[in-house]
């Protein structure tokens, strides 16, 4: 059964067109990831929320905003999409890690793949 | 600052051949480690993960990593491949920041099966 679920497995959009993408888990996990990866590159952070505490990592760009309106769900929106954002984007989650011993491993979803026109 | 070195980007072995992925890691306390696999189009699936305690560690699909702290390496093994193995391997290492953990990745080992 599927425990990160990100909808849709596909998306294109036109330049310069806000688009969404979503995620949802049944895992209960505190704490929600969104990296981008490109083709034949290794995953990049972008942010996460612990429970509502957003955290944005440095260099990201303003134009990725995240939302998470509850534990199960969280959003990636990406305000005007260029070409440079085509990429697949992996949603995660992970258990708190604070007073237990050991980072919690982070499960993945399969991932939406953006394409922009 | 923390980082990882997959120093092989593609491998090609023949299936029933035993593997070997390199991973060397640099971090400067006790490192939380993982080895991610990554099939076509798909998400991250987690095979195995060292946080201390036995240096040699048994995953998922019949794969083992060895933790050498001496060499600051995690090499991932595996006896005798299956074609099914063909996929991206990524290593990890967990940054503990503020309760929750960041993951650093490696740049992943490609792995292609010949029949």
């Amino acid at each position: 059964d599927a425990m990160v679920i990100q909808n849709p497995r596909y998306q294109v959009t036109q330049f310069g067109k806000p688009v969404t993408l979503s995620c949802s888990q049944t895992l209960n996990h505190n704490v929600m990831y969104w990296y981008q990866q490109k083709s034949s590159q290794a995953p990049k952070l972008l942010f996460h929320y612990y429970d509502k505490d957003f955290n944005n990592e440095a260099d990201t760009p303003d134009n990725f905003q995240s939302r998470r309106p509850n534990t199960s769900f969280c959003f990636l929106d990406i305000r005007s999409p260029g070409l440079g954002d085509a990429a697949m984007y992996l949603c995660a989650t992970s258990r708190d890690s604070r007073g237990l011993y050991g980072n919690q491993p982070q499960h993945f979803g399969d991932g939406t793949r953006l394409s922009i026109l | 600052a923390q980082s990882v070195t997959q120093p092989d980007i593609h491998i090609t072995v023949s299936e029933g051949a035993s593997l070997e992925l390199r991973c060397n890691y640099s971090y400067g306390a006790t490192p939380y480690l993982f080895w991610y696999v990554q099939s076509p189009g798909q998400g991250l699936q987690l095979l195995l993960k060292y946080f201390s305690g036995d240096t040699l560690v048994q995953g998922i699909k019949g794969f083992e990593a060895e933790f050498k702290r001496s060499q600051s390496s995690f090499n991932l093994r595996k006896p005798s491949v299956h074609w099914s193995d063909a996929a991206e391997y990524f290593c990890a290492v967990g940054d503990f920041q503020g309760g929750s953990e960041k993951l650093v990745f490696g740049k992943g080992t490609k792995l292609t099966v010949n029949p």
